[in-house]
């Protein structure tokens, strides 16, 4: 059952801590994207990654962190420095024309 | 920058009538995307348009993209209440893949 998963599904952050959300997919796919999606709001690019071990700022990477020492895995961490982190976060992976999305992680700030 | 611009942003449909959303976008590109987003959920590929003059149908709903006029439509035929989504354009900005996102249509169908 091929797909995109994201977890947790919800996450709350203290002040000063960093989380680390996970995305894992089993597509074989080599790109891989992590958006963020305020309330009434399209979906901002965060990082993006084009092969294992190779990634790239999108358009508000300040704030976050990723890796991609695997070809299924793009984990993105939310550091402390990201002062308004509180919204959804989207998880896609391509290969081709389409990119599929993840179910997502709403975060908030406790 | 790149801007891509939906309008109406918000839209209240009667059922059985038809509607149209347009996303607009400022830069050269011929590959659009149209994703519909249920409430808290992730988002779902409708339509991939590939080239100038692309039209491609499903159920009630049709997308076509103008290249030239850097415009693509997405147009809704005797809407249903099932259709009560939010809708999302998308411009591969990069032709690999790194997408700039309209601001989503959200659709409301209402007896």
């Amino acid at each position: 059952d091929g797909g995109i998963t994201q977890s947790p599904k919800y996450l709350f952050r203290k002040e000063g801590q960093n989380v680390t959300l996970s995305c894992e997919q089993n597509l074989n796919h080599d790109a891989m994207y992590w958006y963020r999606q305020d309330p009434g709001q399209g979906l901002r690019l965060i990082y993006y990654s084009q092969i294992v071990n190779d990634f790239q700022k999108g358009d508000i990477a300040e704030g976050y962190s990723v890796s991609r020492e695997k070809k299924e895995s793009f984990p993105l961490t939310v550091t402390s420095a990201q002062k308004n982190p509180t919204a959804f976060y989207l998880c896609a992976s391509s290969i081709g024309d389409i990119q599929y999305f993840g179910a997502g992680t709403r975060l908030s700030v406790l | 920058e790149l801007k891509v611009e939906q309008n109406p942003l918000f839209l209240s449909m009667q059922e059985g009538k038809n509607y149209t959303i347009y996303c607009n976008y400022s830069t050269t590109s011929d590959r659009l995307y149209w994703y519909r987003q249920d409430p808290g959920k992730s988002l779902e590929s409708l339509f991939v348009l590939l080239s100038n003059g692309a039209v491609k149908q499903e159920g009630r709903l049709m997308a076509s993209l103008d290249t030239k006029a850097r415009l693509s439509t997405l147009h809704i035929t005797a809407a249903v209440h099932d259709l009560s989504a939010t809708y999302f354009c998308a411009v591969d900005v990069q032709d690999w893949g790194k997408f700039q996102f309209g601001a989503g249509t959200q659709v409301v169908v209402t007896p």
